[in-house]
This record gives C-alpha cells, structure tokens and sequence, in this order.
C-alpha cells in the first residue's frame, strides 16, 4: 500500500533559525515528490517538484532533498520567518497506467515564533 | 497569476440533500482534480478527469460522487445525497499538460453536513 510518513508531525522554532522536515515513503512505481505548504484555511500552495533522478532542489529559502534509493526526502527551511508558519506536506505521485495516483503524507506542522 | 477559484467558500446542508461544489480551474489548464480533506487529517484524493472524462478515482468516490464540465470554464464535483461523514474541505486542482507541472489548488470550500 502507497504510504507518505512526515516527521515531525509539529515543530516550532525561534525567527531567523533553520529546520528541517522529513519525508519516508514507500509508494512505487515512483513519478516524482512535492513538497507543498498550507496555509490554515487555504489550498495547498507548491513549493518543489522533484523527479527520480534529481537529488536537490531550492525554491528560495526552501531546499528539498531525494534520496530515491531510501525513499526519503527532506525540506529544509533556511533563516524562518513568521509567515513560514504553516502546515508542510509532502505528496508522492506514482505512476499508474497513463496516469498518476498521488498519495499525501499527515504533513508537519510549523510555527515560527518571534 | 491566474489562480484556481472555488464556490461557495462556505455550504451548510441537511443530511440526504444534494450539494454542488464549484471550481473554475486556470483557463489553459486540462487535467483537473479533487480532494477533501477532513477535519485535522491529511488532504485525500478523490477524482481525476482529463478529456472530459474521469481518469482516476479513490474508493471515497462512490456512487454518491459525480464530477462533470458542464462547459469550457467550470468544473463542477456534486454529492448525490450528503452523509454526516462528507464534512470536510473540498478542494479543486488543476494542472498544465507534463506530468511534472504542479497542481494549483483553490481555496477550497467548507462543507458542514447537518
């Protein structure tokens, strides 16, 4: 059965300090990763999308990392800011036929405080 | 930046009614999607259409559940007749041609089933 796990489910750190979220999936056959933020009350907002054969991606102040070998992927947030307090989810598309079924992970929440 | 747009934000309906969720996707945008998300618990999958036809669905998406594009703008999800348990946020997807090109999501509509 597909599965995202994140860890930690919650997390709060101090302005301008970094952190970084996991993710452990075991959805096969693998397509690509997402890392998307949430907003309380809003849609979910993209921040990367990684494919099999890429290892890092920076959007910003956001880099994800992939390990394909070990299914597990990482968001790491450098010098936080308030607004970065949201929920984080990590989503894992597989390939399904000509289409592709996505599974989300619980997501980690975040609060960055002053 | 084009955004996609869901209606109501809000909807309050008896148990047993029907109910209508209404998205307007990105206008270039062809493949589209939903998803609920209960109440303090990860965002589902519920359906994919391309091509004016569904193309992936969750075992959520029972007979109770249709989607339909009524016409070149408006992608619509109805509940035939709603349970207590379909209370949640229902949000829309839509996505450019490319397997790897992010999904962009509304914001979502609240469904309280009463």
């Amino acid at each position: 059965k597909n599965q995202v796990e994140q860890s930690p489910q919650s997390l709060i750190i101090l302005e301008g300090k970094n952190c970084t979220l996991q993710c452990n999936y075991t959805v096969s056959p693998f397509s690509n990763l997402r890392w998307y933020k949430q907003d309380t009350g809003r849609g979910p907002v993209s921040l990367t999308i990684m494919t099999f054969s890429e290892n890092t991606k920076s959007n910003g102040r956001y880099t994800a990392t992939l390990d394909a070998d070990t299914k597990q992927s990482s968001l790491h947030i450098t010098a936080s800011q308030l607004s970065d307090s949201a929920s984080y989810i990590c989503v894992v598309s597989a390939r399904s036929g000509g289409y592709q079924k996505v599974t989300f992970g619980t997501g980690t929440k975040l609060q960055v405080i002053p | 930046e084009p955004e996609v747009t869901q209606t109501p934000s809000h909807q309050v309906t008896q148990m047993g009614q029907e109910v209508i969720l209404r998205c307007v996707p990105i206008s270039n945008h062809l493949y589209f999607y939903w998803y609920r998300q209960i109440l303090g618990q990860k965002v589902e999958f519920l359906v994919s259409f391309y091509n004016n036809e569904i193309s992936e669905k969750s075992e959520i998406f029972d007979d109770q559940f249709s989607v339909e594009r009524p016409d070149g703008s408006n992608f619509t999800l109805k509940i035939r007749s709603t349970k207590l348990e379909d209370s949640a946020m229902y949000f829309c997807a839509s996505r450019a041609e490319g397997s790897n090109q992010p999904q962009h999501f509304g914001d979502g509509t609240r469904l309280s089933i009463l």
